[in-house]
């Protein structure tokens, strides 16, 4: 039972445009939602959250937004860089276990120079 | 340099060999977890530990134990390996602050097993 979804596995856009990175929820007990980026031979690393209280959250160049009616969210890069080059992965935590991160299988994302 | 390390980054062992991956942060969290990538699963949490000799099941435990004696250690331990066990294993920590329902984990590097 796939809590957290990321339905594109790969995304190619051109370095300049926009990248939208899409990630869908079923639980509604999650509370927090969390984007990582992971390049290859590294960890995730955290790159920009949000809470369930807002529906967006700006940091720079990547935005992120909170539909919760639709228990959907997104991840918005502009412009796009080839060091943007990664998998994405969406996460979301709440409910009674504390600190757990739920996972999207990811999204890897190229940007052509 | 805050960090959390990870040894061995890679290993290939055999079915039914013990072997102990180490995990180990110097951020002094209380919080610290385990998780596995797989292809087409993404990151699925293992055991998790909210501070020393406190530790608790994640979404897929069977066939791993863990320990947490000292606060910046949390080894995970395959008793028997079996193939099925073969993937990314990553570890993660975080501060453990009251009053927040979550705080930003930070993970290392990733181990990467293959059991044959």
């Amino acid at each position: 039972d796939q809590q957290v979804k990321q339905n594109s596995p790969s995304l190619s856009v051109q370095e300049g445009r926009i990248s939208i990175l899409n990630c869908d929820y079923t639980n509604s007990m999650f509370d927090y939602f969390l984007w990582y980026k992971k390049y290859p031979a590294e960890g995730p690393t955290f790159l920009i959250s949000i809470s369930s209280i807002k529906d967006k959250n700006e940091d720079g160049r990547f935005t992120v937004f909170l539909n919760k009616s639709a228990k959907h969210l997104s991840l918005h890069i502009v412009p796009s860089q080839p060091g943007d080059s990664a998998v994405y992965f969406c996460a979301a935590s709440g409910g009674t276990s504390y600190g757990k991160l739920t996972f999207g299988q990811g999204t890897i994302l190229t940007v052509h120079p | 340099e805050a960090q959390v390390t990870q040894n061995p980054r890679y290993l290939i062992t055999v079915t039914g060999k013990k072997l102990t991956v180490t995990c180990s942060q110097n951020m002094n969290h209380e919080y610290m977890s385990w998780y596995r990538q797989d292809p087409g699963l993404g990151l699925r949490q293992i055991y998790y530990s909210m501070n020393v000799e406190v530790t608790d099941k994640g979404d897929v435990p069977e066939g791993y134990k863990v320990s947490r004696k000292e606060k910046r250690n949390f080894p995970l331990i395959l008793e028997s390996p079996s193939p099925n066990q073969t993937s990314l294993y990553f570890c993660a920590s975080s501060l453990r602050e009251q009053g927040s329902s979550y705080n930003e984990q930070f993970f290392g590097p990733g181990t990467r097993l293959t059991v044959l």
